[in-house]
């Protein structure tokens, strides 16, 4: 199976700190995408990294991707009220084929922040 | 910015009818999809749509179901005989184009519920 897992499972913290979330993949990718879900809601797209990009930015996100560890980590700095949600990893694997892209999700991290 | 809108929010069918599903995507996307998430789980693959024809199927879309792009702009998934398990909640999705640096954007989902 391809798909991301997350950990940890459940994540609370205090606004202001900052949240770490790791994803683990088990096989060659082509991305490596981040979601983010409120209660209830679609998924919102965060962030995107290529095979070949080790970081990248996005206002308050930092995404690191490893594949030689098969690993990423999304990282939310001075993390608010509003960041509460579940987030979660996707991966697509190198065309092959007609596949176009279809996503592999993990089970997520619930985060908490508390006002 | 634009967004993918799918109806109903929620929908509830007796076991056995028939239901459909609709989404409108982004207006300049090629490549559409569905996946769904059952309470608890992950986000599911289900079916990649591009040319008018389907490009790939998880084990979760069998006989049962089917997708059609009926006008220039909806998508709908339509599950007929519907079972207890189909409950879940279904998002459409839909990307610009193919590419590594393509994400996919989401709709907030429709709540299918199967008495």
């Amino acid at each position: 199976s391809q798909q991301g897992e997350e950990d940890p499972q459940a994540l609370s913290i205090q606004e202001g700190e900052n949240a770490t979330m790791n994803c683990s993949y088990k096989t060659s990718i082509n991305n490596l995408q981040w979601y983010r879900q409120n209660s209830g809601r679609g998924l919102v797209h965060l962030i995107l990294i290529r095979s070949n990009e080790r970081e990248k930015h996005s206002g308050r996100l930092r995404v690191t991707l490893d594949t030689s560890k098969k690993s990423s980590s999304l990282l939310i700095t001075a993390s608010r009220a509003a960041d509460t949600a579940s987030y979660f990893c996707a991966t697509d694997r190198p065309p092959r084929g007609s596949t176009l892209g279809r996503l592999y999700f993990g089970r997520g991290t619930q985060l908490t922040v508390w006002p | 910015e634009p967004e993918v809108t799918q109806t109903p929010s929620h929908q509830v069918t007796q076991m056995g009818q028939e239901v459909i599903l609709r989404c409108v995507p982004i207006s300049n996307h090629l490549y559409f999809y569905w996946y769904r998430q059952i309470l608890g789980q992950k986000v599911e693959f289900l079916v990649s749509f591009y040319n008018n024809e389907i490009s790939e199927k998880s084990e979760i879309f069998d006989d049962r179901f089917s997708v059609e792009r009926p006008d220039g702009s909806n998508f709908t998934l339509k599950i007929r005989s519907t079972k207890l398990e189909d409950s879940a909640m279904y998002f459409c999705a839909s990307k610009f184009r193919q590419g590594s640096n393509q994400p996919q954007h989401f709709g907030d989902g429709t709540r299918l519920s199967i008495l």
